[in-house]
């Protein structure tokens, strides 16, 4: 069955450590991207990969990294320079470029 | 960069009543799709306009896309307990965006039975 994983569903940070999202899919999808939800707002994007070995920031990458060394894995880490990371974390994917994307049932990421 | 703005932010409604939403965008459009969410879910595609002035029907759901590719419209007629959600608008602006999504920020809607 194809589709997208995230994992882990809850993750709790504490103060000055690095967390790292996954995200894994299986749709042969070139593009994978990140969100960030905050309560009742929508989808900002924090950074995205059009293929392997390559990503582009988004509109509110500072805190983050990515990497994308497999066609199937863009996993994303919340580095302790993000003052503010509780939110809701989505990945998806597309498979080309006029096509709608495909998401993945999310992350909630909180401050111990 | 691209604005978007999505009216209203939160919509009650009772069961039977009618309810739209309106996605409007400081630029042009390549496309502009179409996602509800859940509560506590995931956004799902719904449906994407790409020509100028296209309408698009799904069940009890009406889509369309302005004349000059900068709004489009959500109607849902006599809404049900089912269609509770947040739904959002996604602009694609094309070109260099490379697919891309510029989402609204969603309204939320409520039905009560």
């Amino acid at each position: 069955d194809g589709g997208i994983t995230q994992s882990p569903k809850y993750l709790f940070r504490k103060e000055g450590q690095n967390v790292t999202l996954s995200c894994e899919q299986n749709l042969n999808h070139d593009a994978m991207y990140w969100y960030r939800q905050d309560p009742g707002q929508g989808l900002r994007l924090i950074y995205y990969s059009q293929i392997v070995n390559d990503f582009q920031k988004g509109d509110i990458a500072e805190g983050y990294s990515v990497s994308r060394e497999k066609k199937e894995s863009f996993p994303l880490t919340v580095t302790s320079a993000q003052k503010n990371p509780t939110a809701f974390y989505l990945c998806a994917s597309q498979w080309e470029t006029s096509q709608p994307q495909h998401f993945g049932d999310g992350t909630r990421l909180s401050i111990l | 960069g691209q604005q978007v703005m999505q009216i209203p932010q939160y919509q009650h409604v009772q069961e039977g009543e009618d309810f739209t939403t309106y996605c409007n965008s400081s630029t042009t459009l390549s496309n502009i799709q179409w996602y509800k969410q859940r509560p506590g879910g995931h956004p799902v595609f719904l449906i994407q306009l790409v020509k100028s002035g296209e309408v698009k029907k799904q069940k009890r759901l009406t889509f369309q896309f302005g004349e000059a590719k900068k709004n489009s419209s959500l109607h849902i007629t006599a809404t049900q307990t089912t269609d509770v959600g947040t739904y959002f608008c996604a602009l694609n602006a094309g070109g260099t965006s490379y697919g891309k999504l510029t989402f609204g920020q969603g309204t939320i809607l409520t039905v009560h039975p």
